[in-house]
């Protein structure tokens, strides 16, 4: 199993620009979700989803999409980015007490 | 989500146990105590739960105080491969699989 993988590993964007983070797990898991972590911060949910169709809000939602078309991808949209977005995302997939996280794309907006 | 508590940051000595204490005084008779690592740049790592028995896995083990106020996570042989931030999460297991909370962890350094 290649677990949880995020593309791209590194992006730099211009304020405005919009762009999809994609993250994808072949576990099969029902329950995944979307990080990020600003430096020297801990981790802050964004969005999650507790299956295919089914998203929700995490703690800090706004300026960012997400759908869940399939059990295996879920895609992060950033609509317009702004600087306040340059951070690093995880996504991270589960079932049951343990989450999986991904390697990590970390964005930086000019 | 029960408050947890944890030092900022700690050294160990490689080839030592490292300790890492937790404090969660709030915490609820269906609250699990889980710990998560992050090493520098990665994504966090699950290490171990439990919800009031010791627990002990391949990576490391779980000591729950009888009144369940506090924990210790030990890792019995520390390397310089275990230099990273630690976690310590309180939560109720439900099929609701909401988000886990991140607070600031401890900082271990492995040191040589």
């Amino acid at each position: 199993n290649a677990g949880v993988t995020q593309t791209p590993k590194f992006q730099v964007l211009k304020t405005g620009q919009s762009m999809t983070l994609q993250c994808a797990q072949d576990m099969n898991h029902e329950y995944m979700s979307w990080y990020r972590q600003d430096p020297g911060m801990g981790l802050r949910l964004i969005h999650y989803s507790v299956g295919a169709g089914i998203t929700d809000q995490g703690e800090v939602p706004n300026g960012y999409n997400v759908s869940r078309s399939t059990t295996e991808d879920f895609p992060l949209r950033l609509l317009s980015a702004a600087p306040s977005q340059t951070s690093v995302y995880f996504c991270a997939s589960s079932y049951g007490n343990e989450q999986y996280f991904g390697p990590g794309t970390r964005l930086t907006v000019t | 989500d029960a408050k947890t508590t944890q030092p900022p940051s700690m050294d160990c000595a490689e080839g030592r146990a490292a300790n890492l204490p937790c404090n969660h005084s709030t915490i609820s008779g269906n609250e699990y105590v889980y710990w998560y690592r992050q090493i520098h740049s990665q994504g966090p790592q699950y290490i171990i739960h439990g919800l009031k028995n010791n627990e002990t896995n391949e990576m490391a083990s779980l000591i729950i105080t009888e009144d369940r106020k506090s924990s210790t996570l030990i890792l019995p042989h520390a390397t310089l491969r275990d230099t990273a931030v630690y976690y310590c999460i309180v939560r109720k297991r439900d099929t609701g699989r909401r988000a886990l909370t991140f607070g600031s962890g401890t900082r271990l350094q492995v040191q040589p």
